[in-house]
C-alpha cells in the first residue's frame, strides 16, 4: 500500500460548488502540506501544518482552507470552486526518521486531478 | 527570500547521450537543503536526493549524479548515458531550516527531459 494516498484522484466540478481533497499517511510523520501545480509554474505551497494544532498559510492560501483531523489525515477544501482552481494538487508529508534524526524531507501523494468548468 | 531557477524549460537527448539539469538558488540562510524530485508521465512525484547546505561533496548513484557549488548557488543534476525511462519533468527545490516547525520547499519551474531512441 501506498504511505500517502489523495482521495479522489480525479474530479471534475462546476463553479461555485464545495470540494474537499483528502489525504492520508501511514509513514508516521508529524508534518503535512498541500501544493497545487500549474503547467509552467512549478509547484506552490498552499497550507502546511505542523502537527495537529498547527495550520499555516502558504504562498496561495486564498480560497483555499484545511483541516488536520489526525496526525495521519490533512483535507484541503474549496468553498466556492472556480476556474482558474483547476491544476494538479498534491500531498505530501515529512517528519523525523525512526532514529529521531530529522530529515524533513517531503514525499508526496500521486495527486488529485481537479477540473472546475 | 528563497528562489529557485530551472532555465532550461525542456531538454531533448538522443538515448545514451549524457545531459546535465541546471538549478541555481537563492537563500539568505546559512543552513538549507536542496532536493531534486522527478515527475514522469504517470504523475507522481519521486523524491531522488536531498543535499544540506554543509555538504558539498558530489554525489553519484548509478548513471545519476549531483554537483554542488556554494560558491555559484548551483546544485546541478547529471544523467549519464541517458535512457527512454529518464524521461520526465525534473524539479529542484530548496528549503530552509526552521526548527519547531515545518519547513516550506521552494520548487523551480522544472525542466522537462525527452528521451528518445
Amino acid at each position: 500500500d501506498a504511505d500517502v494516498t489523495q482521495t479522489p484522484r480525479n474530479r471534475i466540478t462546476k463553479t461555485g460548488k464545495r470540494i474537499m481533497l483528502e489525504c492520508s499517511q501511514t509513514k508516521g510523520h508529524d508534518r503535512m502540506y498541500w501544493y497545487r501545480q500549474d503547467p509552467g509554474l512549478g509547484l506552490r505551497l498552499i497550507y502546511y501544518s505542523f502537527d495537529v494544532k498547527d495550520i499555516n498559510k502558504g504562498e496561495i492560501s486564498d480560497g483555499y482552507s484545511v483541516s488536520r483531523q489526525a496526525q495521519a489525515k490533512f483535507s484541503l477544501s474549496l468553498e466556492s470552486a472556480i476556474p482558474n482552481q483547476t491544476a494538479l494538487y498534491f500531498c505530501a508529508t515529512s517528519g523525523p526518521q525512526l532514529a529521531g534524526v530529522s530529515t524533513d524531507t517531503q514525499y508526496f501523494g500521486p495527486g488529485t486531478r481537479l477540473t472546475v468548468l | 527570500a528563497q528562489k529557485v531557477t530551472q532555465a532550461q524549460t525542456e531538454i531533448s537527448v538522443v538515448e545514451k547521450e549524457d545531459v546535465t539539469l541546471d538549478c541555481v538558488y537563492e537563500t539568505r540562510d546559512t543552513t538549507y537543503y536542496l532536493f531534486w524530485y522527478k515527475q514522469p508521465p504517470s504523475g507522481e512525484l519521486v523524491f531522488l536526493i536531498r543535499r544540506n547546505s554543509f555538504d558539498e561533496q558530489n554525489e553519484i548513484s548509478g548513471r545519476y549524479s549531483w554537483n554542488f557549488q556554494k560558491s555559484t548557488s548551483s546544485f546541478n543534476f547529471t544523467i549519464t548515458a541517458s535512457q527512454v525511462v529518464d524521461s520526465a519533468v525534473y524539479f529542484c527545490a530548496l528549503s530552509e531550516e526552521r526548527p519547531g516547525t515545518a519547513s516550506k520547499l521552494t520548487f523551480g519551474t522544472g525542466t522537462r527531459l525527452q528521451v528518445t531512441l
